[in-house]
């Protein structure tokens, strides 16, 4: 599985836009990069997912450079409630059986 | 829907005690899995399963037990609390194939004393 890289905290204020960014350089030809968001005291949920280039859907979107030895999850306008961890995650499974590593820990000030 | 539903959702259990962590999803998924989580700390699988009558250890499978008689339900025993075990854990359900999505349950949060 390849190994990610992503920050361990950021910090935002209400109405900006976030990027959180995960290095995986050794991404192999069929994974693909899917992210999950963790609120406190819940299971992770599912935000989005990708292979190449943009993926957009009402929570989020998934830019993909054409090296794929990187990706940025970009959050529009966060909220107080989008303070969460982030997950990125390389392979072929979705979340099965993979690795999830410590994330990125968002907050969200007003 | 309830989606993936575990029970129970806090328990306290002294050293040597065993009990079972109950998962049950009403999705039809083939895949479950179970994870533990520490505090400030990623999800670490514990043992997983592939379908009815199918499990596998997880990277983190000692002291723990697992059975899955039919789709909906995925136990987890454990045998001999210890400290150690203390953690939160979680259970997610996924459809079979490739790059699907993993749904988790709310968690239980397991005290050993």
């Amino acid at each position: 599985l390849a190994k990610t890289t992503q920050p361990i905290s950021m910090d935002s204020y209400e109405g900006q836009e976030v990027n959180i960014t995960c290095s995986h350089n050794n991404i192999a030809t069929n994974d693909y990069i899917t992210w999950y968001q963790q609120f406190p005291s819940q299971g992770p949920r599912f935000i989005i997912q990708g292979y190449k280039t943009k993926v957009t859907n009402e929570v989020a979107s998934l830019f993909i450079p054409a090296d794929r030895k990187s990706s940025t999850l970009s959050l529009p306008r966060v909220s107080l409630s989008d303070t969460a961890v982030y997950y990125c995650l390389v392979g072929r499974t979705g979340g099965f059986k993979t690795i999830f590593g410590a994330g990125t820990r968002l907050f969200v000030k007003a | 829907n309830a989606g993936v539903t575990q029970t129970p959702k806090f328990q306290v259990l002294k050293t040597g005690q065993s009990m079972t962590l109950q998962c049950a999803q009403d999705m039809n998924h083939e895949y479950m899995s179970w994870y533990r989580q520490d505090p400030g700390m990623g999800l670490r699988l514990i043992h997983y399963s592939v379908g009815a009558g199918i499990t596998d250890q997880g990277e983190v499978p000692n002291g723990y037990n697992v059975s899955r008689s039919t789709t909906e339900d995925f136990p987890l025993r454990l045998l001999s609390a210890a400290p150690s075990q203390t953690s939160v854990y979680f259970c997610a359900s996924q459809p079979a194939g490739l790059n699907t999505e993993a749904f988790f349950g709310q968690g239980t949060r397991l005290t050993v004393v």
